[in-house]
């Protein structure tokens, strides 16, 4: 069992470019997340989805968007990269009765010049 | 103001102390209060949770809420080497996943 997958480990993007982050799960949870770590700021939910098909935003979404493309793949997607965005970035999943305890992927670290 | 306040640290002991780690927050509604542990360049993993008010032990660590004074602590004793991480506090005021983190106290226990 992988857990939680996170594609790419490392990436450096110019200011305008777009990429997508992919996070894949094998633990058959309902639910996926991602977060956003910065120093000094601790984690910050960027968006959610509770099962397949649904997605919420958290507290940061502004610059993101995201698909749960089926129940295993929840990826993030930056449609024009700013320097703001240079961060590490977190998937987690969970179950849907026990959201509280998640389940983190091991992070990418993204570069915006 | 943050609705979580964590003291970033970092904190350093020497191995065999008790080390206390806080977190107070203003929002009322929160309900429930996690602990996570992060080791450097891993994701996050859940440490120990506490519904509502009270303690919680669970073998070196032991959890407490007080809800009337918003503020909550970590213990762990006999700390050890393999302790050295970020501890991150975490609270939510429903079970739908949506965690407010702590900046993280960044914690180093020297053999």
């Amino acid at each position: 069992n992988a857990g939680v997958t996170q594609t790419p480990k490392f990436q450096v993007l110019k200011t305008g470019q777009s990429m997508t982050l992919q996070c894949a799960q094998d633990m058959n949870h309902n639910s996926m997340y991602w977060y956003r770590q910065d120093p000094g700021m601790g984690l910050r939910l960027i968006y959610y989805s509770a099962s397949e098909g649904t997605t919420d935003k958290g507290e940061v979404p502004n610059g993101y968007n995201v698909s749960r493309l089926n129940k295993r793949e929840f990826s993030l997607r930056l449609e024009s990269a700013a320097p703001s965005q240079t961060s590490v970035y977190f998937c987690a999943t969970s179950t849907s009765g026990r959201a509280i305890e998640q389940f983190f992927g091991p992070g990418t670290r993204l570069t915006v010049l | 103001q943050k609705e979580v306040e964590q003291d970033p640290g970092p904190l350093s002991v020497p191995e065999g102390a008790i080390v206390s780690l806080n977190c107070t927050y203003s929002n009322s509604a929160f309900q429930y209060f996690m602990w996570y542990r992060q080791y450097s360049r891993k994701g996050p993993e859940l440490l120990m949770y506490t519904y509502s008010s009270g303690n919680k032990e669970d073998g070196r660590f032991t959890a407490q809420v007080d809800k009337s004074s918003k503020y909550i602590s970590l213990f762990i004793r006999d700390s050890q080497p393999s302790d050295s991480a970020t501890y991150l506090c975490a609270m939510s005021g429903d079970n739908t996943g949506k965690l407010i983190f702590g900046q993280g106290t960044t914690l180093q226990v020297k053999p």
